[in-house]
């Protein structure tokens, strides 16, 4: 069965940190997304790549950046943590590749609360 | 530019009642459609999808008809569960973007009641 999985939860950090998400794939998908989510927003592209070590810029990737080292993993960096990057993160795949009808398959979420 | 756009929520409904979601959209070229579920504290899950016109895409008794002349997408379900309880997200991918990305709706988050 797909399995993303992303590495924590839930998670608490200080302004101007430098922060790592990271979220891995078992499926051999050659995409990979990182979302926010935020009440009344839905959900927002930060970056997406569809290969490795290949990287796009999303609809919202100011403040953030990502690393493809590996086919399984994307990770997703915040290069100074501001109050304003605390949100509901969404690490997705997909089949590259195929026609449009094929689904993202989600992880559960990372909450980041910036303080 | 393509865009999706639902109904706000909260939908509050009594257990068995009838559920009905809109998503209406707006594409530069044939999109696919789906609507993917979200309940408390985890990820998106695909609920069902529907890649061309009059398509009926459904899954756990949730339906939606892709309908391309009023370009709408609407969930439906006859008789809804405590357990339906959670945020409804509709979403296309349109080919004509040359990408892989999701559009998606700002969600509707459903509440039933025993």
């Amino acid at each position: 069965d797909v399995k993303v999985t992303q590495s924590s939860r839930y998670l608490v950090k200080r302004t101007g940190e430098k922060v790592f998400l990271e979220c891995v794939q078992d499926m051999d998908h050659e995409n990979m997304f990182w979302y926010r989510q935020d009440p009344g927003l839905g959900l927002r592209l930060i970056y997406f790549s569809y290969d490795v070590k290949m990287k796009e810029k999303g609809d919202i990737p100011e403040g953030y950046s990502v690393s493809r080292e590996k086919k399984e993993r994307f990770s997703l960096i915040l290069e100074s943590a501001s109050t304003n990057q605390t949100s509901m993160y969404l690490c997705a795949s997909r089949l590259g590749g195929g026609p449009s009808n094929q689904p993202q398959h989600f992880g559960d979420g990372t909450r980041l609360s910036i303080l | 530019g393509n865009s999706v756009t639902q109904m706000e929520g909260p939908v509050t409904l009594s257990e068995e009642a009838f559920l009905t979601i809109n998503c209406t959209y707006t594409a530069t070229g044939y999109p696919s459609l789906f609507w993917y579920v979200q309940y408390p504290g985890e990820g998106l899950q695909l609920l069902l999808k529907a890649t061309k016109a009059d398509d009926k895409g459904s899954n756990k008794g949730f339906e939606a008809t892709y309908r391309k002349e009023t370009t709408s997408f609407h969930l439906e379900k006859g008789s809804v569960q405590v357990s339906d309880s959670a945020v409804y997200f509709c979403a296309l991918s349109d080919p004509a973007l040359g990408t892989d990305k999701l559009i998606f709706g700002t969600g509707t988050r459903l509440q039933v009641f025993p």
